[in-house]
């Protein structure tokens, strides 16, 4: 078992849809990433998060430490926003080292 | 300074040859990460630099596999022999000090590496 997991691992939607996408962890950890990976590899980091709820634009991350789960929420969804959704957690135990998911790919059309 | 740069962008090679990749950091950034992904895959761990200094290496990376920083900026990545198996983006990655768990990590735009 993988110990970061995402959900689903890849999604259609229509322009204007409310986008949720889901991440699970299996270890504990210091901080969880949420990134945006464009076609041609380019990453963008887009929240770090280490509690609570954190909101840029229409994006919202969240995070339940207890359950060990955090989402991603994309508000009136626009074709732009279609890229490879990214979660990475760092290990409590490690400084260092990301432990990323697989990736969701999102597809927003028009 | 506008990010972090990688060169080169593609590299096609062939088997059993070698290849090294070059890294430069955002200026002020003390931290700099490589990162190996495949098609399909989110990225791999391979190493992590403290200014020069080396300081974690994952198991991905072999024998084959070097990196180094010598003087705290820019970074080096060899792939020594490559191998059909090498294929894939290479990506460099920097962040500036912070307290644990305060960091964001900077993406360069990767290598992608082609082993016929």
């Amino acid at each position: 078992k993988n110990e970061v997991e995402q959900s689903p691992q890849n999604l259609t939607a229509q322009e204007g849809e409310f986008i949720t996408i889901n991440c699970s962890y299996s270890v504990g950890i210091s901080a969880l990433h949420w990134l945006q990976q464009h076609p041609g590899g380019g990453i963008v980091s887009l929240f770090m998060l280490s509690s609570g709820k954190k909101k840029h634009g229409r994006l919202i991350a969240t995070i339940n430490i207890q359950e060990k789960h955090s989402s991603l929420h994309i508000t009136a969804s626009h074709p732009r926003d279609s890229a490879v959704y990214i979660c990475a957690v760092r290990r409590v135990d490690s400084n260092y080292q990301l432990i990323w998911g697989a990736g969701t790919k999102l597809i927003i059309k028009p | 300074d506008t990010g972090v740069s990688q060169d080169p962008r593609h590299k096609i090679t062939k088997r059993g040859q070698n290849v090294t990749f070059r890294c430069d950091p955002i200026s002020e950034h003390n931290r700099l990460y490589w990162y190996r992904q495949t098609l399909g895959q989110g990225p791999e761990f391979l190493t992590y630099f403290q200014n020069e200094a080396q300081l974690e290496k994952s198991r991905l990376l072999s024998d084959r596999f070097s990196a180094e920083r010598p003087k705290g900026s820019f970074s080096t990545l060899e792939i020594q022999r490559t191998e059909q198996g090498d294929s894939a983006m290479y990506l460099c990655a920097s962040s500036p000090r912070r307290s644990q768990g305060e960091e964001t990590q900077y993406f360069g735009p990767g290598t992608r590496l082609l082993v016929l």
